[in-house]
């Protein structure tokens, strides 16, 4: 059982679609972030939330941390297929500790 | 600045047999990581270093080593390479990004063994 549980795992949409994705867990986070990899390369860190019931957006990606800081989302509006790719969330319990990471969501975008 | 670079990009190997993973970083990060991607479970903290000269176990550190000579370089090893451990292995080094810290990842190594 992972620490952190990413739904859903796979995700196929069509271009102009709205979406929704989730990392839950029963434990408390210091920090949550979220990543975006593509095929062949490295995860690239989106967003950083670290205040419960935080908001933060990055063009058409809304991003949530939970009141209780236990869970996010992350919500893309109007999705193109340039947003096809792995997101993956990661979270430390303590300041600079180090990071768990979900099993990831695979987003395919057609056009 | 080429950032967080890791050779080789490929490899295959034969059960038992051995090999080492170079990542080298230029941003002067003092922590470096070493991480493995399964297919549905995200990455896996291997071992990571706080400093040169320094190394400590991760999450699933069984059968791989760990060497931190020189803060630019991160070497992970394989002693005797076994099936389990086909995997894409990504390293990371980490910076203080005003309020947060970030991971930059290299592009990883894809390592089979059969």
């Amino acid at each position: 059982t992972q620490l952190l549980e990413q739904s859903p795992q796979f995700l196929s949409i069509q271009e102009g679609e709205n979406l929704t994705v989730y990392c839950n867990s029963s434990s408390v986070f210091s920090s949550l972030q979220w990543y975006r990899q593509e095929p062949g390369e490295g995860p690239v860190l989106l967003v950083t939330v670290v205040t419960g019931g935080e908001v933060k957006k990055l063009k058409r990606l809304t991003f949530q941390f939970g009141d209780a800081r236990k869970d996010s989302s992350l919500h893309i509006t109007a999705a193109q297929p340039g947003d096809t790719g792995l997101y993956l969330c990661a979270a430390s319990r303590k300041a600079g500790n180090m990071l768990t990471f979900g099993g990831g969501t695979r987003l395919m975008v057609k056009p | 600045n080429a950032g967080v670079t890791q050779t080789p990009k490929f490899r295959v190997l034969k059960t038992g047999q051995s090999m080492t993973l170079l990542c080298a970083q230029d941003m002067n990060h003092e922590y470096m990581y070493w991480y493995r991607q399964d297919p549905g479970m995200g990455l896996r903290l291997i071992h990571y270093s706080v400093g040169e000269g320094t190394t400590a176990k991760g999450e699933v550190p069984d059968g791989y080593n760990v060497s931190r000579l020189k803060k630019q370089n991160f070497l992970l090893g394989l002693e005797s390479a076994a099936p389990s451990q086909t995997s894409v292995y990504f390293c990371a080094s980490r910076a203080w990004t005003g309020g947060s810290y970030e991971q930059y990842f290299g592009p990883g190594t894809r390592l089979t063994v059969t």
